[in-house]
């Protein structure tokens, strides 16, 4: 099946670093990826949604400036936390989905985010 | 805000008992999709129902879409430990973009 490889699947790092967090489908181009958060026992809440090529869209209350997307290729978007603070820990997962629109999205591991 | 309210919040059940998770939501949908979650990992998914089904099999997998209640089940038949984990319903609401909305999930435990 379509893998997606979500790289790193922990960071812990001081508060004011900016982190890199990369999304990457393996075996298939993804025309579209998101990019979600989730809280401890919480559901995922999409953060935005990135196509190839253009501007990322930004679900309501988040932020651009602090999580910026970049999606260059049809097999890569990356989410950068920028000056990041200890609210912004969290475990924030990345899917990605080709243009067939029958097939479901496929989900990244996952990157635990600890800002200290 | 979330589209999905799923129930169980938790269900804790013996193995080789069936389980049975429930999603309602709000709004018209295209479809719908369960998806399992191991402990600090990412989602995988397990099923899909398209608006206009009513009823979907995957091996011990059961899925069922009531669109005039707007609500879903998923049962799972002969459970097993290694069913041990967190399930959500996700609804994809629109004809582009394929944007998921996630109910809040079920933890489901299955004691050996």
């Amino acid at each position: 099946g379509a893998v997606v490889s979500q790289h790193p699947s922990r960071v812990i790092c001081k508060s004011g670093t900016s982190v890199k967090i990369e999304c990457r489908s393996l075996d298939f181009q993804a025309t579209t990826m998101f990019w979600y958060r989730q809280f401890p026992k919480q559901s995922l809440m999409l953060m935005a949604t990135s196509n190839e090529g253009s501007k990322a869209t930004y679900e309501q209350g988040v932020e651009k400036d602090k999580f910026l997307i970049n999606h260059a290729s049809l097999t890569l978007s990356t989410l950068t936390v920028t000056s990041a603070h200890p609210e912004d820990s969290s475990f924030y997962i990345c899917s990605a989905s080709s243009f067939n629109r029958k097939q479901p999205q496929h989900f990244g591991d996952g990157t635990r985010l600890s800002i200290l | 805000s979330q589209q999905g309210e799923e129930d169980p919040q938790a269900l804790s059940i013996q193995e080789g008992e069936n389980a049975t998770m429930n999603c309602s939501y709000k709004t018209s949908i295209n479809n719908l999709q369960w998806y399992r979650q191991n402990s600090g990992r990412g989602l995988v998914h397990l099923i899909l129902i398209r608006s206009n089904e009513r009823e979907k099999h995957s091996g011990r997998l059961r899925v069922t879409l009531d669109t005039s209640k707007k609500s879903s089940s998923l049962l799972i038949t002969a459970s097993r430990a290694a069913d041990t984990a967190s399930y959500f319903c996700a609804t994809d609401l629109s004809q582009g973009a394929q944007k998921l909305v996630f109910g809040q999930g079920t933890r489901l435990t299955i004691n050996p």
